[in-house]
């Protein structure tokens, strides 16, 4: 079974700039979410998906980030503007919809440098 | 929302020693307590979990304890190789299927 595929593994901006990223499920995941992780940090959530509805984004800071997940598979999260804090890695995970929490699959990430 | 913390943010082992990570949580709703490990360059792994309505969980030579009335819950890895050295998180979630993460604990295995 593949994995959470991410794109791009690297990313570097200067500040002010725009950038998305792309996230491809386990095939099969209803839910889908984004994570921002800054080093040194556990990841932190910051949008979920439940197939393409908004489940959670509540710690979206959504004056420059927007995530939207078409048809209820891949799914792109974007910053525009980038700040310099949002330098990080961004994690995509997936999992099956279900009662008592549903085990999460992390793909490898992209890392994300502002300048 | 709920609060994990996590302990110690670095352990160092001989190879062959256990290691211990303990975390706590706050929120009492919580029900499902995953383990991930996170190698340089990867994403986070999940290494076992435990629910609830369990008290302790083992899969070889990884062990995770929970204590719901006291909000804490502990992995224990024995017989610890080089490969186990990694950053280690611990996280709390329920039926929402949100997760809230400690802040990690770098282990490393010295040969």
């Amino acid at each position: 079974e593949a994995g959470v595929a991410q794109s791009p593994r690297y990313k570097i901006i200067e500040k002010r700039q725009s950038v998305a990223f792309w996230c491809n499920p386990i095939s099969g995941h209803a839910t889908l979410y984004w994570y921002q992780q800054i080093l040194g940090q556990g990841p932190k959530l910051l949008i979920q998906f439940q197939n393409n509805g908004v489940v959670d984004d509540s710690q979206l800071p959504k004056d420059r980030f927007s995530a939207e997940r078409l048809k209820g598979v891949d799914s792109t999260l974007k910053i525009q503007p980038a700040k310099l804090e949002d330098s990080a890695v961004y994690l995509c995970a997936s999992s099956r919809a279900g009662q008592g929490g549903g085990t999460q699959y992390f793909g490898p990430g992209t890392r994300l440098t502002v300048l | 929302g709920e609060n994990v913390e996590q302990h110690p943010s670095t352990l160092s082992v001989q190879e062959g020693d256990s290691a211990v990570i303990k975390c706590t949580y706050s929120d009492s709703a919580s029900n499902y307590f995953p383990w991930y490990k996170q190698e340089l360059g990867k994403g986070p792994q999940l290494i076992i979990d435990i629910r609830s309505n369990v008290g302790e969980k083992k899969d070889q030579r990884i062990a995770v304890t929970l204590n719901k009335t006291a909000k804490h819950f502990s992995l224990h890895i024995t017989e610890t190789q080089p490969e186990d050295s990694a950053v280690y998180f611990c996280a709390a979630g329920s039926n929402d299927y949100k997760l809230s993460f400690g802040a990690g604990t770098t282990v490393t295995v010295r040969a």
